[in-house]
């Protein structure tokens, strides 16, 4: 069965730092790969997607994320924090078996002054 | 944004009452989920929808039953509520393009109460 770990649960970092939220999956073959972000009493949004076409993916609002086979992980990254990133980023595998996906925990992520 | 709702967004009910949560599309897509949102765990499907009458569990189907009678409509079913369903619910869509399958488009939420 497929998992996904993010490590640390809250992140905080100042604003105009960098930020780096950590995620790491199991599986045999590379699944395709999601990042999420849900602001406070919002539904999930979709920040980017890794479908095998490019380990460097681009997503909306400044955030990339690179793909590592050897290091199994989905690291998700930002040059310069902003007040408005503040939010729950979810970092998810699957999609090959009916769309399913699993999710990991959920990092809190807060940007301090 | 993907054309989805769910109703009721809000909902506090009674240990063995039964409820009904809707979600609602407008994009005709095939594939349709129930998630449950809870801290430290992250997002975790309950059942899922892979076209009309075809649904199947997840992870975290016990307690629940669900049904698909129109491509738009997705219904979860609590037959007797507990206070461990107490959670927020979303439903997810989401397609195929080309034999691979799309990015899941979330709906709103809702937050049910179980006293």
């Amino acid at each position: 069965a497929q998992s996904v770990t993010q490590l640390g649960s809250h992140v905080s970092v100042s604003e105009g730092a960098l930020v780096l939220l950590r995620c790491n999956y199991s599986s045999s073959v590379p699944p395709y790969l999601f990042w999420y972000v849900q602001y406070p009493n919002q539904g999930l949004q979709l920040l980017l997607k890794y479908t095998s076409a490019a380990t460097l993916v681009k997503g909306i609002n400044g955030f990339e994320a690179e793909f590592k086979k050897s290091e199994t992980s989905f690291h998700l990254t930002k040059p310069s924090a902003h007040m408005s990133d503040a939010a729950e980023y979810f970092c998810a595998a699957g999609g090959t078996s009916y769309g399913k996906l699993t999710f990991g925990q959920g990092t809190i992520l807060t940007v301090h002054p | 944004d993907a054309g989805i709702t769910q109703s009721p967004r809000h909902k506090v009910t009674e240990t063995g009452t039964p409820v009904t949560l809707r979600c609602h599309q407008t994009e005709n897509h095939r594939y349709m989920y129930w998630y449950r949102q809870d801290p430290g765990h992250g997002l975790r499907l309950i059942h899922y929808s892979y076209g009309v009458k075809d649904t199947d569990k997840g992870e975290v189907s016990d307690g629940y039953s669900v049904s698909r009678s129109k491509t738009e409509d997705f219904l979860l079913t609590l037959e007797s509520a507990t206070s461990s369903q107490t959670s927020v619910y979303f439903c997810a869509i989401s397609d195929q393009t080309g034999g691979s399958y799309n990015e899941q488009f979330f709906g709103p939420g809702t937050r049910l109460t179980v006293l």
